[in-house]
């Protein structure tokens, strides 16, 4: 089924640690993009991309990286986990960045 | 004030009930707006973008007002598994994609 699959699905890592959250898509589309999803404040922004090659800040980018190699993959990566990092992670991509964004089943990261 | 504004609720409504919710959005520059259904621990999945004219996809109205900056979705003939949360989403540009922080529903038997 064509879709958004991240990896993994839930993981807990001691603080300190560095994780690389996986997000694959193969739907062709150029924006993708990562946000977490905490209690209370909803999806946030952490980067975005709009395009191999090219990616931007959002609204929470500290504490994380991205890279756009190709198309399909748009991994997110904590080079020294904290738990304030604690949250569900999604990873979306659209045709473009006004379309509608369809989103991965998520990644559950508890640091501790 | 933040940039799009939900009611948490929740919403409780009978089976067969009419519900409507609001999203106000602060950004007169927008351009895109959807609504979004979230099950819980699950992601978020689009329901319906809004238009200009306002739009329908069977059960579901969707309206907005620019004039007074918000959103809004009709849900007719309501069904159990309408429960959820329903997430706002606006579009202001260069990748400035804004969810509200979503109105949960509970539909009861």
């Amino acid at each position: 089924t064509a879709g958004i699959t991240q990896a993994p699905t839930s993981q807990i890592l001691a603080a300190g640690r560095s994780m690389t959250l996986r997000c694959t898509q193969d739907m062709r589309h150029n924006a993708m993009y990562w946000y977490r999803q905490d209690l209370g404040l909803g999806l946030r922004l952490i980067h975005y991309s709009n395009t191999a090659g090219t990616t931007g800040k959002g609204e929470v980018p500290d504490g994380y990286s991205v890279s756009r190699a190709n198309t399909d993959d748009f991994p997110l990566t904590l080079a020294s986990a904290v738990p304030s990092q604690t949250s569900v992670y999604f990873c979306a991509s659209s045709v473009e960045g006004s379309q509608p964004q369809h989103f991965g089943d998520g990644t559950r990261l508890s640091i501790l | 004030r933040k940039e799009v504004e939900q009611d948490p609720g929740p919403f409780n409504v009978p089976e067969g009930a009419t519900v409507a919710f609001n999203c106000t959005y602060s950004n007169s520059a927008s351009q895109s707006f959807f609504w979004y259904r979230q099950d819980c621990r699950k992601e978020p999945k689009l329901l319906m973008s809004v238009y200009s004219s306002g739009n329908e996809d069977g059960r579901f109205t969707a309206q907005l007002n620019r004039a007074s900056q918000y959103i809004s979705l009709l849900i007719r003939d309501s069904k159990l598994s309408d429960s959820a949360t329903y997430l706002c989403a606006v579009y202001s540009g260069t990748y400035k994609y804004i969810f509200g922080t979503g109105t949960r529903l509970k539909v009861l038997a």
